[in-house]
This record gives structure tokens, sequence and C-alpha cells, in this order.
């Protein structure tokens, strides 16, 4: 079963455009990363973010978490063409450690 | 896809048939883990491996195997290929238990 679902499933912007994604789960955690996939590749750690933080940044990605709500969201400020790709968010369990659990994911599609 | 290699990237075999996928490590990383791709589901851990000889099962371990003699090969097996296993198989390892994790470029699958 999936803890973190994302939403939307797909998004298509125009280059310079911000675009967001969300992502919700279930049950507490200890932390929640964000990986990006671009076609045919593996996946790539974007972005880690612990339980008692509320807010990361790393370039031009942006990070929050809600715990209250069990939701995070990342933000990719001026995309660009390159960021077109897939997105998952994973999270790790407070009581379910050694493993992440992978959502579905949002397909980023950025349009020059 | 630094320091991890998975063989072979490409198969196509028959129900029924063996099947071992082998990722293959340079960074002396303690954990590793396969998971499976497919449309709609995101990713779905395996197995994983904490150390060598040390593994566990994941969400979706049924009709898969591991084995884990060295620090740097974790092997997948599939006893009896069935069609449901048809996927993309991708290894990960990470350095710490709560870390991030780097993937391998994946191995694609398909039972015939």
């Amino acid at each position: 079963s999936q803890q973190g679902e994302e939403d939307p499933q797909a998004l298509s912007i125009q280059e310079g455009e911000n675009a967001t994604m969300n992502c919700s789960y279930k049950t507490s955690i200890n932390n929640l990363q964000w990986y990006r996939q671009n076609s045919g590749r593996g996946l790539v750690h974007l972005i880690l973010i612990r339980s008692n933080e509320r807010e990361k940044h790393s370039g031009r990605l942006r990070v929050t978490l809600d715990t209250s709500k069990k939701s995070s969201s990342l933000l990719i400020t001026a995309s660009r063409a390159a960021d077109t790709a897939s997105y998952f968010c994973a999270t790790e369990g407070a009581y379910n450690t050694d493993k992440l659990i992978f959502g579905t994911g949002t397909r980023l599609q950025v349009f020059p | 896809d630094a320091g991890i290699t998975q063989s072979p990237r490409h198969k196509v075999t028959e129900t029924g048939t063996p099947v071992t996928l082998r990722c293959h490590q340079t960074e002396n990383h303690r954990y590793m883990y396969w998971y499976r791709q497919d449309p709609g589901h995101g990713l779905r851990l395996i197995h994983y491996s904490y150390g060598v000889k040390d593994t566990d099962k994941g969400e979706v371990s049924d009709g898969y195997s591991v084995s884990r003699s060295k620090t740097e090969d974790f092997l997948l097996t599939l006893e009896s290929a069935t069609s449901s296993q048809t996927s993309v198989y991708f290894c990960a390892i990470s350095e710490s238990r709560s870390g991030e994790q780097y993937f391998g470029p994946g191995t694609r699958l398909t039972v015939t």
C-alpha cells in the first residue's frame, strides 16, 4: 500500500513558471524525501526534510512539511525544460524504519 | 547512477524460468534495496539488506528471493518467473538507515 500520494498526477507548464506538487501520507514519519526521475533513468534524490522541520530550500527547490495535515509540497521556481521529469515523494515511517515508501509520482512537463 | 551498476539492463525470459538480477556498488554503503516500478504503482520495495547476509522482506516479496554475500553485491532472484513480474527493477543503496538513497539505472525485465 502506498504511504504517499502525489497530487496532481500530471502537470504541464511553460518555462519560467513555478511548479507545485503535493504529497499526502497516512502515518507518522521520521522524514520525507523528494526524488526526480527522468524518463528511462533511475531516481535522483532532491531533498530530505525531517519531521521536526517545516521548510527547506535547495537552489530553485522549496519543500514544506505540515505534519498536522500529513502533507508536503515541492515548489520548483522558474521552471526550465530540463525540469521535465516525474517527481516522487517517499516517507520513512516513524515505526517502520530502514525503508522508504514511495508515492505514485507527479509527471511534470515544462514547455519551452 | 554513480557507483551503482545493474546487470543485465534488459532481459526477456519465458514463464517458469529462473532469473537473477545483479546490483553492484562501489560506495561501500551498508544498505541495499530492490524495487520494482510499474505504471500506476510507483516504486514498491521487494527486499532490502542492512548488511552482509542480513536481509528482510519488503512490500511485494512473494516470488522473489535475495542474497548478499559481499558488501558490494545484492542479487535478486525470481525462482520461476511469471508474467506479473514483468517490470522495471531498480536497485538502490544508502549509507544510513534514514538517509537518501542512490539508484541504479534499472533493469527492464519482460516475462513472456
